[in-house]
């Protein structure tokens, strides 16, 4: 059963545009996450957020920027698309300290 | 550099056979390893777990082999079932917030 939701599925765009990602998760966590997957299906963490406070950040370049309005959301937000971008983004939550992650089913970004 | 290792890249076994997924990981300060099961299209769930403390953890038909003395563990999917078909992820932490991802290996059961 699907407790973190991510939109949209897909995303096709060119280089140099602005895209944003959504992400909510209703399990009642006190922690996200955004991870990237890329094409050979290695999971790199980019950011995790606890209680509005950003507690990882893996050398993500600052294109990148997480969102959070509340604990249940966790957007994502790219400012100027390269084609390194390309990958699959996921988002997840956990309770406390992470032991269990919970992940959506992904945005695929293509950037063309 | 890549903390966490797993061979092989791809798996394909018989159904009914048992499949075998290895990990070894650098990091002695990792105490707990869980596993996550990922079907195409979605995220990946965890699968089972452990913790540097045992040496085996079994959850029906998936059964965990660790060494903590090599650094390596081992997934076993007995029974192997074509169901089982997906990318198997080791992973590890030396706490729960700094969770590290294998390589991943991507196993395909044959009816």
């Amino acid at each position: 059963e699907t407790a973190v939701f991510q939109t949209p599925n897909y995303h096709v765009t060119q280089v140099g545009n602005e895209v944003s990602f959504n992400c909510k998760q209703t399990l009642g966590h006190d922690t996200m996450y955004w991870y990237k997957q890329d094409s050979k299906k290695l999971l790199k963490i980019m950011f995790s957020y606890n209680n509005k406070q950003l507690i990882v950040n893996e050398t993500v370049p600052r294109r990148f920027s997480p969102q959070s309005s509340d604990k249940a959301h966790l957007n994502l937000r790219i400012k100027s698309v390269e084609p390194e971008d390309s990958a699959v983004y996921l988002c997840a939550s956990s309770y406390g300290g992470g032991e269990r992650l919970f992940f959506g089913h992904g945005t695929k970004l293509s950037v063309l | 550099q890549q903390q966490v290792r797993q061979s092989p890249q791809s798996l394909t076994v018989w159904e009914g056979e048992t499949a075998i997924l290895n990990c070894s990981y650098e990091n002695s300060a990792f105490d707990y390893f869980p596993w996550y099961q990922q079907f195409p299209g979605e995220g990946p769930a965890l699968l089972i777990a452990i913790r540097s403390v045992s040496d085996k953890k079994e959850d029906g038909r998936f059964t965990i082999f660790f060494n903590k003395r090599e650094k390596k563990l081992s997934l076993h999917i007995t029974d192997s079932q074509p169901g089982d078909s997906a990318t198997y992820f080791c992973a590890a932490s030396p706490n729960t917030n700094k969770v590290v991802f294998g390589t991943g290996t991507r196993l395909q059961v044959l009816p």
